[in-house]
């Protein structure tokens, strides 16, 4: 079956540890996204891509970055993570303009991020 | 700008009983309207949609949205609950950015079915 795949499931780093998180999907999507969410609240965008294209959300800290090597595989880095950068990061596709577009996005099933 | 409502944060239910979780948004252009669930652990499911056409739209597990464009909501209903309902649900509009589209979540209602 297609789908989006974000390894591992938990991850656990300390304080100031740099940390990747890794989504790969078999959807051939070309536009990816990466969501933080913080315990009893709705999904927050941190950046998007539109195939290699980045667009970052305004109010994203630059201590989050993110690189897609290719059409499957798309990261998330925190560069020095810190005890409020706790949360599940959701990893997400959907097709874009041109390409018949999905106006809903497929999600992964997340990784729960633990800072120590 | 748009924007999404769900004013209940939680709501308990009786198993078998009718459950009502209210979402109201709004937009000044056509929007594109989703239910997703999210269960302890899990990342987002698609349960329903509105994109054009018929204004009520149904999930194969029973659930049921009516988008209502004069009073800008899009209420998700189920008939009977049962347990295995018990999650977090989001509603959520999409909008155009760019060449894609972008999600607008509300914060999300959690339906607690106790038997």
């Amino acid at each position: 079956d297609a789908m989006v795949i974000q390894n591992p499931r938990y991850q656990v780093t300390q304080f100031g540890k740099p940390v990747t998180l890794s989504c790969s999907q078999t959807l051939n999507h070309n536009v990816m996204y990466w969501y933080q969410q913080k315990s009893s609240q709705a999904p927050k965008l941190l950046f998007h891509y539109y195939d290699k294209d980045f667009n970052n959300e305004a109010d994203t800290p630059d201590n989050f970055q993110s690189r897609r090597p290719n059409t499957s595989f798309c990261f998330l880095d925190i560069r020095s993570p810190g005890l409020g950068d706790a949360a599940m990061y959701l990893c997400a596709t959907s097709r874009g303009e041109g390409r018949r577009p999905t106006y809903e996005q497929y999600f992964g099933p997340g990784t729960r991020l633990t800072v120590t | 700008a748009q924007s999404v409502t769900q004013l209940d944060s939680q709501v308990p239910v009786f198993e078998e009983a009718p459950v009502e979780l209210r979402c109201n948004y709004s937009s000044s252009v056509s929007v594109y309207l989703f239910w997703y669930v999210q269960y302890p652990n899990q990342g987002l499911q698609l349960l329903l949609k509105y994109l054009s056409g018929s204004t009520l739209v149904e999930s194969i597990n029973g659930f049921e949205a009516e988008f209502n464009k004069s009073q800008t909501s899009f209420h998700l209903r189920k008939p009977s609950v049962h347990i295995s309902d018990t999650a977090e649900y989001f509603c959520a509009v999409s909008i155009r950015m760019d060449s894609s589209y972008k999600l607008i979540f509300g914060s999300g209602t959690r339906l607690l079915v106790r038997p």
